[in-house]
């Protein structure tokens, strides 16, 4: 079974620039999460989705972050414009539908902001 | 919300000896408890998880223990390896909006001396 697909795994961008991520869940799986990693810190939840509705965007900086599942399937998660304070490893998990507790994690993407 | 501590932040061992990882959670509605590995540069991995009907649960060299009184559960490796170096990370969950919502203490990096 294929785990969580993640793209791209490493990201170089300039401050000011717009930049997006993209993630795969397992497949059958209808809960997705994309979490953000700071360096030394354990992942923090960005938000969650039951197929394409987003239940829990409440720590998602919504005036420059923005993320979309339309099919329920892969979600993309956008940052517009980047900050210095953005850099860090973006991860998206899944779970196979929301009664289920455990989540597996993708690779993750590793954003730096110059 | 809820609010996982996790200490050591750093734990040396020489190899064959014990570790134990410990952490306490805030939210006395938590009834998930798991633990992810995390190897620099790759994707957080579930090594053991607990809910909140056992106090205890092993897996070979790996256990992890739970006191729902207090509100704290702890990680246990005996036997110790090299390739238990990593990050260790405990998280804590519960439901909200209808799906599993996880929250993670900072870290531990385990450092296993041959």
């Amino acid at each position: 079974e294929a785990g969580v697909v993640q793209s791209p795994r490493y990201k170089i961008i300039e401050k000011k620039q717009p930049v997006a991520f993209w993630c795969n869940p397992i497949s059958g799986h209808n809960t997705l999460y994309w979490y953000r990693q700071n360096l030394g810190q354990g992942p923090e939840l960005l938000i969650r989705y039951e197929n394409e509705e987003a239940v829990d965007d409440s720590q998602l900086p919504k005036d420059r972050f923005s993320a979309e599942r339309l099919k329920g399937v892969d979600s993309t998660l956008k940052i517009q414009p980047a900050e210095l304070g953005d850099s860090a490893v973006y991860l998206c998990a899944s779970s196979p539908h929301r009664g289920s507790d455990t989540q597996y994690f993708g690779p993750g993407t590793r954003l730096t902001v110059l | 919300g809820e609010n996982v501590e996790q200490h050591p932040s750093t734990l040396s061992v020489q190899e064959g000896d014990s570790a134990v990882i410990k952490c306490t959670y805030s939210d006395s509605a938590s009834n998930y408890f798991p633990w992810y590995k995390q190897e620099l540069g790759k994707r957080p991995q579930l090594i053991i998880d607990i809910r909140s009907n056992v106090g205890e649960k092993k897996d070979q060299r790996i256990a992890v223990t739970l006191n729902k009184t207090a509100k704290h559960f702890s990680l246990h490796i005996t036997e110790t390896q090299p390739e238990d170096s990593a990050v260790y990370f405990c998280a804590a969950s519960s439901i909200g909006a209808g799906s599993y919502q996880l929250t993670f203490g900072k870290g531990t990096k385990l450092s296993v001396i041959p």
